[in-house]
């Protein structure tokens, strides 16, 4: 496979659910990121890895819980969510940090919370 | 006041025709500034940087206002496969992108 991949490509969950989102680049690249679009919203930043640590978290509720195991994979840990957390979740790579590097996206989740 | 604010449109034009539009910004120190593209229920994708001569990829023109703070997107002779949102993404002085909300273009046979 190349590019980003992303699984499930739909989840829904109950508020009381546990369950984990996965990303995978095979694009050799350094950081990785998961933003949230809601409908009709700018894609929101969430998480941001390099080098599998954590450099950003923006102010994201704990009921999100990122994890960078290596390089290339990245999940986000969900729990106890709550039905406005109900999104397109998208993960994405990049070379590195650098300012004009582009950003990959996969093809994201969409998740439903009842 | 938002970091990037697009006109969300939609733009409905017919093929062949000319469709441009613009997005602001509000952070003076920004950087690097691009137009990626997002088909319904799909990713967002790259569609091309913006540089501050301006530069053009096909049928699609970008230019760069800095004194404004803003940035254009031009198709020309549009195609039905232009359908589509096109987000404006700024960013700093860092790593992190901002994200206007998009600005929906159909472009109708």
């Amino acid at each position: 496979e190349t590019g980003v991949t992303q699984t499930p490509r739909h989840l829904v969950m109950g508020m009381t659910n546990k369950k984990s989102l996965k990303c995978e680049q095979h694009l050799g690249h350094n950081a990785m990121y998961w933003y949230k679009q809601s409908a009709k919203k700018p894609l929101e930043l969430m998480f941001v890895y390099s080098l599998e640590e954590r450099v950003e978290n923006n102010s994201v509720p704990s009921r999100f819980s990122p994890e960078c195991p290596n390089s290339s994979h990245l999940f986000l840990h969900l729990h106890t969510l709550q039905p406005e957390d109900s999104a397109l979740y998208l993960c994405a790579s990049s070379p590195g940090l650098a300012v004009y590097n582009e950003q990959f996206f996969g093809p994201g989740t969409r998740l439903t919370v009842l | 006041r938002k970091e990037v604010e697009q006109d969300p449109g939609p733009f409905n034009v017919p093929e062949g025709a000319t469709v441009a539009f613009n997005c602001t910004y509000s952070n003076s120190a920004s950087q690097s500034f691009f137009w990626y593209r997002q088909d319904c229920r799909k990713e967002p994708k790259l569609l091309m940087s913006v540089y501050s001569s301006g530069n053009e990829d096909g049928r699609f023109t970008a230019q760069l206002n800095r004194a404004s703070q803003y940035i254009s997107l031009l198709i020309r002779d549009s195609k039905l496969s232009d359908s589509a949102t096109y987000l404006c993404v700024v960013n700093g002085n860092d790593y992190k992108l901002s994200f206007g909300a998009g600005t929906t273009v159909t472009v109708r046979a």
